[in-house]
């Protein structure tokens, strides 16, 4: 089983329309978790930190479920500039930075 | 801030060649990270620093790769000799490591597109 895992999709919405990524990770010893975005042939860029009180930033909301070992991604009204790959990552609690990238949804939106 | 400073952004050469990639981090940023990422493999950790010391090289494929910090401001990942199967592009990344709410994500260098004919 991997440590992150992600539905590698595509996912496909039209503009305006909601989706949600989900993520598992494998190790309760996680500490700290994001969402990074990456466009096609750029770096990850952190889309953003994700909270056990859930946090929200404009049209994203991101939520972490400890207990059932999983964080969502919600994107609300999608834009078409939205479409990129949604990285999940898992930061482990073991004294150094050991830090696991999911392989990524790719998320289109169409007009 | 220029962000993390990658070069070459795009290096070519022949299976045996030596190939030396650069990094400047964000200032301030005690932490530096060397990633590899291929469609096959995804992002893998190879190497990471905690002020310009190496910390965890347990990513590195093999010896052909080496990583060097000298200073706070400039680390190299050195592959030698290159074979084809380092193709890949090659992320480095800087944080400031960790905060009372956990650690702070990374800003990633654009990258440099290897390619090992």
């Amino acid at each position: 089983r991997k440590e992150v895992e992600q539905d590698p999709g595509p996912f496909n919405v039209p503009e305006g329309a909601t989706v949600a990524f989900n993520c598992t990770y494998s190790n309760s010893a996680s500490q700290s978790f994001f969402w990074y975005r990456q466009d096609c042939r750029k770096e990850p860029k952190l889309l953003m930190s994700v909270y056990s009180s859930g946090n929200e930033d404009g049209r994203f909301t991101a939520q972490l479920n400890r207990a059932s070992q999983y964080i969502s991604l919600l994107i609300r009204d999608s834009k078409l500039s939205d479409s990129a790959t949604y990285l999940c990552v898992v930061n482990l609690n073991t004294g150094g930075f050991k830090t696991i990238f999911g392989a990524g949804t790719r998320l289109f939106v169409k007009a | 801030d220029a962000g993390v400073i990658q070069s070459p952004r795009h290096e070519v050469t022949e299976m045996g060649q030596e190939v030396t990639l650069r990094c400047k981090p964000i200032s301030g940023h005690d932490y530096l990270f060397w990633y590899r990422q291929t469609m096959m493999r995804g992002l893998e950790l190879l190497i990471y620093f905690n002020n310009n010391v190496p910390i965890d090289d347990s990513g590195m494929p093999e010896d052909r790769f080496s990583a060097k910090m000298p200073n706070a401001s400039f680390s190299t990942l050195k592959i030698q000799p290159s074979e084809p199967r380092d193709s890949a592009v090659y992320f480095c990344a800087s944080s400031l490591g960790s905060g009372f709410r956990g650690t702070y994500g990374y800003t990633f260098g654009s990258g440099t597109r290897l390619t090992v004919v």
